[in-house]
């Protein structure tokens, strides 16, 4: 079956940090590119980052850019997403995503929760 | 940066059918995908390459994608297809999302 398991969302201040990890199982991970996407309270999806299969290409959207960094480990299944300097408006459930180009994001976790506040 | 345009909400009757729009700059030139999310779970894949179905989605499921406009279609709609409806498409190497609309089945 294929899987994929987010974990490290909770409850964090402003300017503090967060690793949200995703655990896959059930294909090959190498093969695949990965996303990260986030759904703020009662609001739509917003594309958060991509990483390639190898993990040689990387992009953000501007919200995250400089704060979040995406990578991946292709020999123990994981991606993963570090999470600096949070907003309030990073305020979300963090869902990773399978992605084969052209062929849509196919694969969703259950998500993991992220909330920033004082 | 490229924008993707969907309509807040649709309402259709049980067993007519629906149609969802999303309109962006040429879109016809990229590839659409659809994702259906129900209340509490996450999205799932519903149409990919503007036409395709992925295993499991039926066949009342339909897409098609030509100048500005992409649409999904659910011929015969029923009351478990009450969900908000989010359009998809790439620019360059970013995912870009519809605003999503919410279809209602009444």
């Amino acid at each position: 079956e294929v899987r994929l398991v987010e974990s490290g969302g909770g409850l964090v201040q402003p300017g503090g940090s967060l690793r949200l990890s995703c655990a896959v199982s059930g294909f090959t991970f190498s093969g695949y590119e990965m996303n990260w996407v986030r759904q703020a309270p009662g609001k739509g999806l917003e594309w958060v980052s991509h990483i390639s299969s190898s993990g040689s290409l990387i992009y953000y959207a501007d919200s995250v850019k400089g704060r979040f960094t995406i990578s991946r480990d292709n020999a123990e299944n994981s991606l993963y997403l570090q999470m600096n300097s949070l907003r309030a408006e990073d305020t979300a459930i963090y869902y990773c995503a399978r992605e084969k180009r052209s062929y849509g994001l196919d694969v969703w976790g259950q998500g993991t929760t992220v909330t920033v506040s004082s | 940066s490229y924008e993707l345009t969907q309509p807040p909400s649709v309402s259709v009757s049980p067993g007519q059918t629906a149609s969802i729009t999303c309109s962006g700059d040429k879109l016809g030139d990229k590839y659409a995908c659809w994702y259906q999310q129900k209340p509490g779970q996450s999205p799932v894949l519903v149409i990919y390459q503007d036409t395709k179905r992925p295993s499991g989605i039926p066949e009342r499921f339909s897409g098609s994608n030509s100048g500005n406009i992409a649409s999904l279609t659910i011929s015969g709609a029923q009351a478990t297809d009450e969900a908000a409806y989010y359009c998809q498409a790439w620019d360059f190497s970013t995912v870009i999302f519809g605003g999503g609309t919410r279809l209602t089945v009444l």
